[in-house]
């Protein structure tokens, strides 16, 4: 049971180029969500999906773009990278959004704009 | 969204217990208390959750207040591997729990 699998781990990108990170998962999830962490802070959320075809906006969507085709993928677009998009980048799901579900984490995508 | 409070840092030896506290005020009846932590270079992982009760697993136990304002995350016999940022969030148990936002956590350091 591989849970949710982020790819890439690593990525340099320089200013405007474009680029997704991919998320997958295999457990069934409806609810599944990407974050951002930067250096000595907590997570920020991006977007989230509470099903297949249903995306929304979290704290700081600006610079992203998301869709959600498949219930098992939920990729996160950078349309034209920026310098302030350097961040680990974390996706999470969970069987549905109501309240007693746990998230589970993937293990991170770090990226740097140059 | 209700927002949860928690310390900066905490420190403590290693086999000694730990409690980490955290303050939702705000809490609505409908929402569940949720701890998650993060190990240095790696994902969130889940800890523990609860709603009303008291809660006990493996890796920790919950105690909640009786009015639900405040929660402490007891780790019984603190050790190395245990250090970590702990996250305290809220979760709305209807079907609404989606916008799920983590604060700073609590930096624990374990001294040996």
């Amino acid at each position: 049971n591989a849970g949710v699998t982020q790819t890439p781990k690593f990525q340099v990108l320089k200013t405007g180029q474009s680029m997704t990170l991919q998320c997958a998962q295999d457990m069934n999830h409806e609810y599944m969500s990407w974050y951002r962490q930067d250096p000595g802070m907590g997570l920020r959320l991006i977007h989230y999906s509470v099903g297949a075809g249903i995306t929304d906006q979290g704290e700081v969507p600006n610079g992203y773009n998301v869709s959600r085709s498949t219930t098992e993928d939920f990729p996160l677009r950078l349309l034209s990278a920026a310098p302030s998009q350097t961040s680990v980048y974390f996706c999470a799901s969970s069987r549905n959004r109501e309240g007693a579900n746990v998230l589970t984490f993937g293990a991170g995508s770090r990226l740097t704009v140059l | 969204d209700a927002k949860t409070t928690q310390p900066n840092s905490m420190e403590s030896n290693e086999e000694e217990p730990v409690h980490l506290p955290c303050n939702h005020s705000t809490i609505s009846g409908t929402d569940y208390i949720h701890w998650y932590r993060q190990l240095p270079s790696q994902g969130p992982e889940y800890v523990i959750h609860g709603l009303t009760s008291n809660v006990n697993n493996r890796m920790a136990s919950l105690a909640i207040a009786e009015d639900r304002k405040s929660s402490t995350l007891i780790l019984h016999r603190a050790t190395l591997r245990d250090a970590a940022v702990y996250y305290c969030i809220l979760r709305d148990r209807r079907a609404s729990g989606s916008r799920l936002t983590f604060g700073e956590g609590t930096q624990l350091t374990v001294n040996p």
